[in-house]
């Protein structure tokens, strides 16, 4: 499973576009690219997943340049609500439920 | 369309006690998987269920172990509890051969003393 590297902490205020970017240098071939939201004290959500180029849908896009080395995870115009924490993780599509996390950007929308 | 339930949502145990949690998938999944996250952490995987049967384990000791019933609900269980256990636990649910997202549990809160 290819690690992944994303910032620690973003901060942003309401009614920016957020850009997250994850660094995953070792991907393979199978791998899918997955965005998940936390909120505290409750389970992970997932945002968006693709596979390359750009994924599009009503909460965020996903963007995966040719190499798929890294990957951008943008948020249109956050919210206070948009608060959290956003995991990017790599992988076999459907492998069973075996996810490896990291550690997460942790991102701060202020008004 | 009922998501991914966990139960209880929080509880206390004291040292060297021992604990169950329960899980049911979202419907129409068939695969059950079991996460902790410790506070500030990633979740980390323990192992998944499918089919009543143990398909993946992580790095987690023997004092974890888990059992799937055949209506494809799940329990977790933890041993000799340590005060290092205390986490969120997570469940996970997907349909194995589909190639859906993986859905989360709100999880279980533990809190050892």
């Amino acid at each position: 499973l290819a690690k992944t590297t994303q910032p620690i902490s973003m901060d942003s205020y309401e009614g920016q576009e957020v850009n997250i970017t994850c660094s995953h240098n070792n991907i393979a071939t199978n791998d899918y690219i997955t965005w998940y939201q936390q909120f505290p004290s409750q389970g992970p959500r997932f945002i968006i997943q693709g596979y390359k180029t750009k994924v599009t849908n009503e909460v965020a896009s996903l963007f995966i340049p040719a190499d798929r080395k890294s990957s951008t995870l943008s948020l249109p115009r956050v919210s206070l609500s948009d608060t959290a924490v956003y995991y990017c993780l790599v992988g076999v599509i459907n492998q069973g439920g075996k996810l490896i996390f990291g550690q997460g950007t942790e991102l701060s929308v202020k008004p | 369309d009922a998501g991914v339930t966990q139960s209880p949502t929080h509880l206390i145990k004291t040292r060297g006690q021992q604990v169950t949690l329960r899980c049911s998938p979202k419907s129409g999944h068939d695969t059950v998987s079991w996460y902790q996250q410790a506070l500030g952490q990633g979740p980390q995987f323990i192992f998944q269920y499918y089919e009543e049967e143990e398909r993946q384990r992580g790095n987690f000791p023997d004092r974890f172990s888990g059992h799937q019933f055949p209506n494809y609900s799940s329990e977790l269980n933890v041993n000799a509890l340590l005060l290092g256990d205390s986490a969120l636990y997570l469940c996970a649910s997907s349909f194995r051969v589909s190639g859906n997202t993986i859905y989360f549990g709100e999880g279980s809160w533990l809190t050892v003393v």
